[in-house]
């Protein structure tokens, strides 16, 4: 799978919208860009995954380049709960032999403050 | 369920005895898969299920670690002989065939 590139923290304030970057340079044509997080002592938690066209779930939105090199997940509205490590993940989706493994980077630590 | 189930939520054990640790994934779910996260640390991949069969196994750090899946449900990870770098937050996750995993809210282990 292809490696993600993030970085280790960012901050946001509450009611603004958190803008959080992920590099993908080497992603394959079949490699789709998951996001998920993790929220302190809790398991990680799905968060939305695209592989070219943008999307938005009730939790956010996934902006992905052009030529699918970098994305952005956006957070509309972040809310002091939103406070969590992000994580960035490509995979493939059909076949080959990452039989669908997610390999978690050290994410980017997102600090959302009053 | 729901959600995926493990269980127990917490387990000390002593150093040199064996433990097994229980996944109960969303049914119908046919993948499942193991992760451990040390305190401070990123999630490392253990082991994958397709069904009963494990086809990838990369990641079980010693043969102390093993693990099982019947009925193409219910899995077991099992550590023998443990020991205090065992100590860790063990995490299942499950999916259908390549969609988005949803995952326990783990079992946190203690080797004292």
């Amino acid at each position: 799978d292809a490696k993600t590139t993030q970085p280790p923290s960012m901050d946001c304030a509450e009611g603004r919208a958190a803008n959080l970057p992920c590099n993908h340079s080497t992603i394959s044509g079949n490699e789709y860009v998951y996001w998920y997080r993790q929220i302190h002592s809790q398991g990680p938690q799905y968060i939305i995954h695209g592989l070219k066209n943008n999307e938005t779930n009730e939790m956010a939105s996934l902006i992905i380049t052009e030529d699918r090199k970098s994305s952005t997940l956006i957070l509309p509205h972040a809310t002091l709960r939103d406070t969590a490590v992000y994580y960035c993940i490509v995979r493939a989706n059909a076949g080959g032999t990452s039989y669908g493994k997610l390999t978690f980077g050290q994410g980017t630590i997102l600090t959302v403050h009053p | 369920g729901a959600g995926v189930s493990q269980s127990p939520s917490n387990k000390v054990t002593e150093k040199g005895k064996d433990v097994e640790l229980r996944c109960d994934p969303i049914s119908g779910h046919t993948a499942l898969y193991w992760y451990r996260q040390s305190l401070g640390q990123g999630l490392e991949f253990l082991i994958y299920f397709q069904g009963n069969s494990a086809p990838d196994k990369s990641g079980l750090p010693s043969d102390r670690f093993s693990a099982e899946r019947t009925g193409g449900s219910v899995s077991t990870l099992t550590i023998q002989r443990t020991q205090q770098e065992d100590s860790a937050v063990y995490l299942c996750a499950s999916s259908l065939a390549f969609a988005g995993y949803t995952f326990g809210s783990g079992t946190r282990l203690t080797v004292v």
